[in-house]
């Protein structure tokens, strides 16, 4: 079983719209937890750490269920400027690792 | 801060060459840097993982032999690429963590190899 799995998508969606990527890990011993925006042929950039009490940054939103084990990130008002793949990432501290998702590719459409 | 950098951005080499690839953090110093492949349409591939002076870690499935990892100071790693073939081709990029923030990675912006 993968380390952490993702809906690879696309999602396309409207501008404007809201929408949310799920993403579930294996280990229960991970630590922490990140979503990263990758755009075409360029590095991953960190979007927002996830924390346990769920955190906000601007139209992001990221969720953290330790107990089912899944991640969650929604948009709201989507942009064009959303349209990458978001990368769940997370990381056991005591191996210093981090293990990365597929991927969800989203679209944002005018 | 915490800027990394990598050199070159893309490459194209013949079969059989090596290729060197420099991974350094610019502002601040690297306790673990790690090396990734990705190929296209696929995610990060977790090859490698160094420390300053101590032998690099490497996934399994990845030949240590053809890719030569080298941490020689807190901010410079090097991957080698020896006797490169075509289905090496891929987007290598590394990341860095530093001290203090261990579970942040900060990605260089990658470099694209091209085996002919």
């Amino acid at each position: 079983r993968k380390e952490v799995e993702q809906d690879p998508g696309p999602f396309n969606v409207p501008e404007g719209a809201t929408v949310a990527f799920n993403c579930t890990y294996s280990n229960s011993a991970s630590q922490s937890f990140f979503w990263y925006r990758q755009d075409c042929r360029k590095e991953p950039k960190l979007l927002m750490s996830v924390y346990s009490s769920g955190n906000e940054d601007g139209r992001f939103t990221a969720q953290l269920n330790r107990a089912s084990q899944y991640i969650s990130l929604l948009i709201r008002d989507s942009k064009l400027s959303d349209s990458a793949t978001y990368l769940c990432v997370v990381n056991r501290n005591n191996f210093n690792k981090f293990y990365f998702g597929s991927g969800t590719k989203l679209n944002v459409k005018p | 801060g915490a800027v990394v950098s990598q050199h070159p951005s893309w490459v194209i080499c013949k079969s059989g060459t090596s290729v060197k690839i420099e991974c350094r953090s610019l502002d601040f110093q690297a306790t673990t840097m790690f090396w990734y492949r990705q190929f296209p349409k696929q995610s990060l591939m977790l090859m490698a993982t160094s420390n300053e002076g101590s032998k690099a870690t490497y996934e399994q499935g990845v030949e240590k032999d053809k890719f030569l990892i080298n941490h020689a100071s807190l901010t410079l790693s090097t991957l080698t690429v020896t006797s490169a073939h075509p289905e090496d081709s891929s987007f290598y990029i590394c990341s860095a963590t530093r001290e203090g923030s261990y579970n942040e990675q900060f990605f260089g912006p990658g470099t694209r190899l091209t085996v002919l």
